[in-house]
């Protein structure tokens, strides 16, 4: 079982703010790398997956980059509203098995008008 | 119409009783999942199915049980609930081709599940 963790546990910011956050993943046999946001009383709802180090993946105003070598990926959102507070949630596998997905506990979003 | 559908949205049963929960997809998917949410934890991994013959325990499948129905149903057992399986349930699907995590999973909103 891999070791994910996010940073920040949560987070609020402004209307109009920029924000990041990371997600730390083990390195060695690095698989693929996910990212989903999840609104309260909704289901996860899948962002990006990403794979190759280097990978820079954008949807809007939302974009994530990943490292592979360093075990670190990073989501970004670009002029915060108040529907993108959400969890964002990442996981991560490794290959071999690569059978499965290891969550991390999530970066809780709130966004202030 | 929700893709992936659990039944029941919330449930509070007491201990020692049988539980199952349902999960339903219009996907097509072969993959089903179930996860399991606690407070502070990420989601972790009870069974999965990569299609009605196969079943595979997961991270956390002791007290559980599955039952893969049909290609779209895929259904949840606590055979005897006790109160640390309080907890909200997430059954998942992903498509059938390519590797594993390559794909994104498509999950169902949740079913609430309070043992007393």
């Amino acid at each position: 079982i891999l070791n994910v963790e996010q940073s920040p546990q949560s987070l609020h910011v402004q209307e109009g703010d920029s924000t990041n956050f990371t997600c730390s993943f083990p390195s060695s046999n690095f698989y693929a790398l996910h990212w989903y946001r999840w609104e309260t009383a909704k289901s996860p709802e899948a962002l990006f997956v990403m794979t190759l180090n280097g990978d820079e993946k954008k949807k809007g105003r939302i974009s994530a980059t990943l490292n592979t070598k360093e075990g670190y990926s990073y989501l970004y959102i670009k002029g915060s509203q108040p529907e993108d507070s959400a969890t964002y949630l990442c996981a991560s596998s490794i290959s071999g098995s690569a059978r499965q997905l290891t969550f991390g506990s999530g970066t809780q979003l709130t966004v202030l008008p | 119409d929700a893709d992936v559908t659990q039944t029941p949205r919330n449930r509070i049963t007491k201990t020692g009783k049988r539980i199952m929960l349902e999960c339903s997809q219009t996907k097509g998917h072969d993959r089903m999942y179930w996860y399991r949410q606690d407070p502070g934890l990420g989601l972790r991994l009870i069974y999965y199915s990569f299609d009605v013959k196969d079943i595979n325990k997961g991270e956390i499948s002791d007290g559980y049980s599955v039952s893969r129905q049909a290609q779209a149903k895929f259904s949840l057992s606590l055979e005897s609930a006790i109160p640390n399986q309080t907890a909200l349930y997430f059954c998942a699907t992903s498509e059938g081709q390519g590797a594993w995590s390559n794909q994104p999973q498509h999950f169902g909103d949740g079913t609430r599940l309070s043992i007393l």
